[in-house]
């Protein structure tokens, strides 16, 4: 079982739709999340931390959920720059190690 | 200011040829590390060194060498390249152990082999 899942997409949406990925993470013992973006033949950089508490920056929300051990990303009223790829990444146990998902294709369109 | 820097940019090179490339980050973090990035766009950790001593090395090739001179450089040496060598080839680096931070990513090398 790979220790970070995603759901590859793509998520085709609308201008203004809201859009919900899950991210699954098989360990348990871990101990810090982040949703990272990527743009078409770009570095990956981070959008944000992933709290356990949940939380927001603007449009972005960002709620983990130990027990069924998943992180999620909500994105309201999407724009046409929100098109990417949305990478879960997850560090375990080992603070120096970090796993990433293989990422969701988000397509905004007009 | 650049955070993480890489070069060079694209690398495109025979199979057998050996070939370095170069990590810088002037954020004065101690933990560097090299990811490779496949086709299928797959993040996957090679090595990751903290204060220039290698702590995690993900069951890569022994052609695949990386060197760290100091806390702020990591190079990756890569000997008798193969087909399957080609990928994306990041350098991140983040804050020291004990600090689960984020990660910050150079530009990314772009290696194609021949």
């Amino acid at each position: 079982r790979k220790e970070v899942e995603q759901d590859p997409g793509p998520f085709n949406v609308p201008e203004g739709a809201t859009v919900a990925f899950n991210c699954t993470y098989s360990n348990s013992a871990s101990q810090s999340f982040f949703w990272y973006r990527q743009d078409c033949r770009k570095e990956p950089k981070l959008l944000m931390s992933v709290y356990s508490s949940g939380n927001e920056d603007g449009r972005f929300t960002a709620q983990l959920n130990r027990a069924s051990q998943y992180i999620s990303l909500l994105i309201r009223d999407s724009k046409l720059s929100d098109s990417a790829t949305y990478l879960c990444v997850v560090n375990p146990y080992n603070f120096n190690k970090f796993y990433f998902g293989s990422g969701t294709k988000l397509n905004v369109k007009p | 200011d650049t955070a993480v820097s890489q070069t060079p940019k694209y690398l495109v090179t025979q199979m057998g040829n050996d070939k370095s490339i170069k990590c810088e980050q002037n954020l004065g973090h101690d933990t560097m590390y090299w990811y490779k990035q496949d086709s299928k766009k797959f993040l996957k950790i090679m090595f990751s060194y903290n204060n220039k001593e290698l702590i995690i090395n993900e069951t890569v090739p022994n052609r695949f060498s990386p060197k760290s001179p100091d806390k702020a450089h990591l190079n990756l040496h890569i000997n008798s390249l193969e087909l399957g060598d080609s990928a994306v080839y990041f350098c991140a680096s983040s804050q020291e152990p004990g600090i689960m931070g984020p990660q910050h990513f150079g530009d990314g090398t772009r290696l194609s082999i021949l």
